[in-house]
């Protein structure tokens, strides 16, 4: 599996303060993405990046920011958290733009907000 | 926008059974197909994937799933599942030339021993 690590694995946190979480990722892949995991929707896709400071908004993108300044890590901000927001999250990445390229996954962050 | 519907939301099985899950996406044009699994604790793997060619493809683990463009399924079958198939299944849909992939909401399979 490539090398994803997401920080940190749990977070727990109050509504109203802001949350970052990284994703860090040493297979020099291009593209990478942010999704969250709640039961009954599947995954769903936040905001993605198609290289350093090229970053574009999934489905589910208000109340959330990300940065990429360097290829290997993707930031997700929530500026101020909310309880809708408690969800866990998991970041991907992929080599290319070709559609039949698998997304490799990290292992996700527990994030509570109370 | 591309959707893709899971029906089966929690499916269980006693060992030896065969499974099947469906996948329906609803965007048609050129589709590359996926079928991830999430094990308890774990993060997402890819199980298999198609992109042209033989519509039948096979897997891991002894899965396999066929691409019916017709009925725009992607269906995931086994023939006879093992206690170590309990996970969650997602079905994912990209469409050719776009980055984004988009998930189905998931089925939670339980093998009963």
């Amino acid at each position: 599996d490539a090398g994803i690590t997401q920080s940190p694995r749990h977070k727990v946190t109050e509504t109203g303060t802001p949350v970052t979480l990284r994703c860090h990722q040493t297979e020099n892949h291009r593209y990478m993405y942010w999704y969250r995991q709640d039961p009954g929707h599947g995954l769903r896709l936040i905001h993605y990046s198609y290289g350093v400071k090229d970053t574009d908004k999934g489905e589910v993108s208000d109340g959330y920011s990300v940065s990429r300044s360097k290829t290997e890590d993707f930031l997700l901000t929530l500026e101020s958290a909310t309880s809708s927001q408690t969800s866990v999250y998991f970041c991907a990445s992929r080599r290319s733009a070709a559609t039949n390229e698998k997304l490799f996954f990290g292992s996700g962050t527990q994030l509570s907000v109370l | 926008a591309q959707s893709v519907s899971q029906h089966n939301h929690h499916v269980i099985l006693s060992e030896a059974a065969s499974l099947e899950l469906g996948c329906n996406y609803s965007y048609g044009g050129t589709v590359n197909l996926f079928w991830y699994v999430q094990y308890p604790g774990q993060h997402l793997q890819l199980l298999l994937k198609y992109f042209s060619g033989d519509p039948l493809v096979k897997g891991i683990k002894g899965f396999e799933a066929e691409f019916i463009k017709s009925k725009f399924s992607f269906n995931l079958r086994k023939p006879s599942v093992q206690w170590s198939d309990t996970a969650e299944y997602f079905c994912a849909v990209s469409n050719f030339g776009n980055e984004k992939l988009t998930f189905g909401t998931g089925t939670r399979l339980t093998i009963i021993p």
